[in-house]
């Protein structure tokens, strides 16, 4: 059973296009979370969510939206794209310290963009 | 802002011998530090986490130490075998809040 899974595994689009990333973990964490992974592999947090709530909002362009409509899942739509949003996006989940957790991430296998 | 810095781009040793990474952090002590192993084209994967009470932590052929004095943790792998071959990549909490901040990592190649 696939623990946290993402779709689609590629995505290659037009700049100024408008694309959508799902995600969903099936391990029963309380917390999710989007990072994105450049050209130099330096992996730096975008967004997280925990019980649905939005935690972590780092800096990051407002044509970033994520969405959780509930705790399992947690989405990425991206208005308007652009050239630099070429990456390679995960999704994590965790389990947060205050439920006894260590917030270790479990990450999903990756979206990689092609912004043309 | 802590900082986590990660010695050598890549690391290249042969078959049978012991590969060690550094992860040096610049601001507090993290409560705990964790190491992630990263394949070309998939997510991290956990690999074992260390309390800054906890001097040193093993997992079969993998061992962490934690310095907190000299802000260091040290990752080895021992009788490292061309499977090993991998980016490594250390990560530390931000104080009480829910994210953890990755290093760059270091690229291990075992050559047989």
């Amino acid at each position: 059973d696939t623990a946290v899974s993402q779709t689609p595994k590629y995505l290659v689009t037009q700049m100024g296009n408008d694309k959508s990333i799902k995600c969903e973990q099936n391990l029963g964490h309380d917390t999710m979370y989007w990072y994105k992974q450049d050209s130099k592999k330096f992996l730096k947090i975008m967004f997280s969510y925990n019980n649905k709530e939005l935690i972590i909002n780092e800096t990051v362009p407002n044509r970033f939206s994520p969405k959780s409509p509930d705790k399992a899942h947690l989405n990425l739509h991206i208005n308007s794209l652009e050239l630099g949003d070429s990456a390679v996006y995960f999704c994590a989940s965790s389990q947060d310290r205050t439920s006894g957790g260590t917030d270790t991430q479990y990450f999903g296998p990756g979206t990689r963009l092609t912004v043309l | 802002s802590q900082k986590i810095e990660q010695n050598s781009e890549a690391l290249n040793i042969q078959e049978g011998k012991t590969a060690t990474l550094t992860c040096n952090y610049t601001n507090y002590s993290p409560a705990y530090l964790q190491w992630y192993r990263q394949d070309p084209g998939r997510g991290p994967v956990f690999l074992l986490l260390i309390r800054e009470n906890e001097k040193e932590k093993r997992k079969e052929r993998l061992k962490v130490t934690f310095d907190t004095t000299l802000k260091q943790s040290l990752f080895h792998i021992t009788a490292s075998q061309p499977a090993d071959s991998a980016t490594y990549l250390c990560a530390l909490d931000m104080d009480s809040s829910y994210k953890l901040i990755f290093g760059s990592g270091t690229r291990l190649l075992v050559r047989p």
